[in-house]
């Protein structure tokens, strides 16, 4: 099983809101990533976890915070956003740190600031 | 600076007719994955090449990893419909720990 799954599907949100949004994958993997994908681009790289520890921060703007309760969960907190944050945000994992290892994605929140 | 140049960046083909897509670069790579993504949906893996020369089949696709490991190729035969879509290389680079570089895609549409 090669799942990893992303909730909610789509999100629109005020830029005075507070959201979250959640990944999850059960194959042991111990890498997990957050990126952010906006129309005809490819993905960019926000954030990368290794063994729940953060490990990559594309200076991303503090309005996104990430957070790994455990090695399967994902979460990316969202406050106060702007309306050209409003993309596609993918979250994906890897069997390990490494970089040779795959990358498996989720299928994505659509998130639209108004 | 784009590290991956993926090139067509747009192919319209009849069904049945065959197609070839590259991702080429001036930076070694230890690797190189292909994925396919539809509108609104996260990409999916479809191969990864590690060694120089590999050659892997998916079905009606054909993926090969060039020698020096900087470039690599997607030929599809005999097209479908269900092939459309926006293929990426993503390279892993030797120095960059976690980070895959992303070329900008090859959009396929295969007409019925």
């Amino acid at each position: 099983d090669t799942e990893v799954t992303q909730t909610p599907k789509h999100l629109v949100m005020g830029m005075t809101n507070k959201k979250s949004l959640k990944c999850e994958q059960h194959m042991g993997h111990r890498a997990m990533y957050w990126y952010k994908q906006k129309a005809k681009k490819p993905p960019e790289l926000m954030f990368v976890y290794s063994y729940e520890k953060l490990s990559i921060n594309e200076s991303v703007p503090s309005r996104f915070s990430p957070e790994c309760p455990n090695s399967s969960l994902l979460n990316l907190h969202l406050h106060a956003l702007q309306p050209e944050d409003s993309a596609l945000y993918l979250c994906a994992s890897s069997q390990t740190p490494g970089p040779a290892y795959e990358q498996y994605f989720g299928p994505g929140t659509r998130l639209t600031v108004t | 600076t784009q590290l991956l140049e993926q090139s067509p960046q747009f192919l319209s083909i009849q069904e049945g007719e065959n197609l070839t897509v590259y991702c080429n670069s001036s930076s070694v790579f230890s690797s190189l994955q292909w994925y396919r993504q539809e509108p609104g949906e996260g990409p999916v893996l479809l191969v990864t090449v590690v060694t120089g020369g590999e050659v892997k089949k998916l079905k009606r696709l054909t993926f090969q990893f060039g020698d020096a490991r900087k470039d690599s190729s997607l030929h599809i035969t005999a097209a479908q419909p269900g092939d459309t879509g926006l293929y990426l290389c993503a390279g892993a680079l030797y120095y960059g720990n976690n980070r895959l570089a992303f070329g900008k895609g090859n959009q396929v549409v295969v007409i019925p």
